[in-house]
């Protein structure tokens, strides 16, 4: 167990809706990440918070947001949503943004979009 | 942009024997992080190793040990006396900074009783 954790594992919905799937970082970690794990794309980086504030954007989607709220959990929105859109969304943490920290993933939730 | 390539979709080895994954990468720094992830089938992304790109010292962890060539920009995992648990996706993975995780395409390891 990495002491991340994310909710809820299993997502079925159907094209055109709109899901939120959320974090929780490990106790203490400042640092979010986002990655959608597809079998076309591989896993790719989509998104990272600090400390509540966007740092970094990988290949996101405009329909695709995040956000990091003050109590440190963060939530990855997905919109208008296509069949494409099936993946596995894992969210990671690290402690703060030193360059040795290791990034400690969550279970991942996994979308299928019907 | 940073790119890591592993070569290998699929390999297989017998219980107790010893395997190697290849990957290899590409970037023109110098300061950077290396790690492989194995993901069992329940796709749990599990840090297996990590290696320090300014550390000349090959990393290890129990049964599991890294060939890293900086210059040839190589980075394998070693697994000594396989075991049936060690079954899984292999992912390695390049890190500059506190930045994101770009990883290769993964290979997948059978373990054959």
């Amino acid at each position: 167990d990495s002491g991340v954790t994310q909710t809820p594992k299993h997502l079925i919905t159907a094209t055109g809706q709109r899901v939120t799937l959320r974090c929780s970082p490990r106790s203490g970690d400042l640092s979010v990440y986002w990655y959608q794990q597809s079998l076309d794309q591989g896993l790719q980086f989509l998104i990272q918070y600090y400390n509540g504030e966007e740092r970094a954007k990988g290949n996101i989607l405009e329909r695709f947001s995040a956000q990091q709220f003050p109590d440190l959990h963060s939530e990855l929105n997905l919109s208008s949503l296509e069949l494409g859109d099936s993946a596995l969304y894992f969210c990671a943490s690290s402690v703060a943004l030193a360059k040795q920290e290791t990034q400690y993933f969550g279970p991942g939730t996994r979308l299928l979009v019907l | 942009a940073q790119t890591v390539t592993q070569s290998q979709p699929e390999m297989s080895v017998q219980e107790a024997e010893t395997v190697t994954l290849s990957c290899t990468y590409d970037t023109s720094e110098s300061d950077y992080y290396l790690f492989w992830y194995k993901q069992p089938p329940s796709r749990q992304m599990i840090l297996v190793i990590r290696q320090e790109a300014y550390k000349q010292q090959n990393a290890t962890e129990n049964r599991f040990s890294v060939n890293f060539q900086k210059a040839a920009k190589s980075f394998s995992l070693k697994i000594s006396d396989s075991q049936l648990g060690d079954a899984a996706m292999y992912f390695c993975a390049y890190r500059q900074g506190a930045q994101k995780l770009v990883f290769g395409q993964g290979t997948r390891l059978t373990i054959n009783p």
